[in-house]
């Protein structure tokens, strides 16, 4: 079965700091993918990123950089210079073929609080 | 020009009562879900449901159900509703090539607040 632990419930920094988010996930494919989404206080979640098993090459979109390492299963989401609009419920997921779900699981949550 | 939407947005209702939430895509996507928030932020899939195949979460009540006229409309409906069930509602929705296609994300509606009074 596949499990994604996000072991941060919450995350407080001040604006400018950077922080990092961290997603540890467990799976006996060898194929799956993996999920960032954010889900602002308005409430709709928010599709940030993909990345495949096979792809281990980081990622960087702007102030934001994930760092996928199979090694330690492991896709952490780090941003940079943190700012009050970053503040937000971020969610890993994990979804696996062709063996497995391609359903995807969801971790628990960080929250993330940012203060100006 | 929504790509997924969710009615209503807030639902309130009393113990006992049935409900629907209905879910519209346009995306012409092939498979739909439903994910059930609870007040701890935790998503959790309840269905998944394409032309060929309904896959249930074994822990959903058998009160949930999903109904499905077309390809791009998945509505749940719940029966008996109890206090438990206060939630947010999530519809979503993945083309025929999802996880794999690079461009292909979940898409997810902007959740229907249910509580159960």
């Amino acid at each position: 079965a596949q499990k994604v632990t996000q072991a941060q419930t919450e995350i407080s920094v001040v604006e400018k700091e950077d922080v990092t988010l961290d997603c540890v996930y467990e799976t006996r494919d060898t194929t799956y993918y993996l999920f960032w989404y954010k889900q602002p206080p308005s409430g709709e979640l928010v599709f940030l990123i993909r990345r495949n098993s096979f792809d281990e090459q980081n990622e960087i979109s702007g102030r934001y950089s994930w760092n996928f390492q199979k090694s330690t299963s492991s896709f952490n989401f780090t941003i940079t210079a943190s700012q009050v609009v970053d503040s937000a419920v971020y969610f890993c997921a994990l979804s696996e073929e062709p063996g497995g779900s391609y359903i995807p699981t969801f971790g628990r949550g960080t929250s993330l609080i940012v203060h100006p | 020009d929504t790509a997924v939407s969710q009615t209503p947005k807030y639902l309130v209702t009393q113990m006992g009562n049935d409900k629907s939430i209905k879910c519209e895509q346009n995306l012409g996507h092939d498979t739909m879900y439903w994910y059930k928030q609870d007040s701890k932020k935790f998503l959790k899939i309840m269905f998944s449901y394409n032309n060929k195949e309904l896959i249930i979460n074994e822990t959903v009540p058998n009160r949930f159900s999903p109904k499905s006229p077309d390809k791009a409309h998945l509505n749940l409906h719940i029966n008996s509703l109890e206090l438990g069930d206060s939630a947010v509602y999530f519809c979503a929705s993945s083309p025929r090539d999802f996880p794999s296609s690079y461009n292909s994300p979940l898409h997810f509606g902007n959740g229907t607040r249910l509580t159960v009074t």
